[in-house]
């Protein structure tokens, strides 16, 4: 089983839909959780780190699950500017262990 | 500050040149990374330094050296690199709870 894995997309919705992210990871002692957003060319940047208790920001809710190890991001009324690529996120597990990337979803937004 | 700094921006290099990419943050974070990503894929981990040591190696090419001189700088060294080497370069920085990269260093080599 890969470390993260993530929808493969990609998404192609119209504006003012709602969108789901999927995304699960292998190592149950994880302990840290982020989507990312990556813009064509540009580094990834920190969208939401994901809680245990779930948090939302704006359009924008992030979920985890650690009894299965699954952390889900969900956007509501999609605007073109969310067209990207969508990053999960997951720290090792240990204090320094790396960041380990899923392939990211890429999304649509048209109009 | 939120911000890791990363220079150069842009870099074209030849085979046998040899170059640094630097990297810098000052959030206090323990954990420094270098990754490379290619034209649509996702950021591929190379090192990982943790308290100032390397503690992952992605079984990178010796022509890529890691170096950590201190807590807020990381630097990667390159020599004699391949054009397949071309790529952008991405450092990040992370606590338990955060973690944030730079804008990259993307280099041609030719």
């Amino acid at each position: 089983r890969k470390e993260v894995e993530q929808d493969p997309g990609p998404f192609n919705v119209p504006e003012g839909a709602t969108v789901a992210f999927n995304c699960t990871y292998s190592n149950s002692a994880s302990q840290s959780f982020f989507w990312y957003r990556q813009d064509c060319r540009k580094e990834p940047k920190l969208l939401m780190s994901v809680y245990s208790s779930g948090n939302e920001d704006g359009r924008f809710t992030a979920q985890l699950n650690r009894a299965s190890q699954y952390i889900s991001l969900l956007i509501r009324d999609s605007k073109l500017s969310d067209s990207a690529t969508y990053l999960c996120v997951v720290n090792g597990g240990r204090a320094g262990t790396a960041l380990i990337f899923g392939k990211g979803t890429t999304l649509s937004v048209s109009s | 500050d939120t911000e890791v700094t990363q220079t150069p921006k842009h870099l074209v290099m030849g085979m046998t040149n040899k170059k640094s990419l630097k990297c810098e943050q000052h959030m206090g974070h323990r954990a420094m990374y270098w990754y490379k990503q290619k034209a649509k894929k996702p950021p591929e981990l190379m090192f990982v330094y943790s308290y100032e040591k390397l503690s992952i190696n992605e079984s990178v090419p010796s022509r890529f050296s890691p170096e950590c001189p201190n807590s807020s700088l990381l630097n990667l060294h390159l020599h004699a690199l391949q054009p397949e080497d071309s790529a952008l370069y991405l450092c990040a920085s992370s606590s338990n709870t955060e973690a944030f990269f730079g804008q990259g260093t993307r280099l041609t080599v030719v």
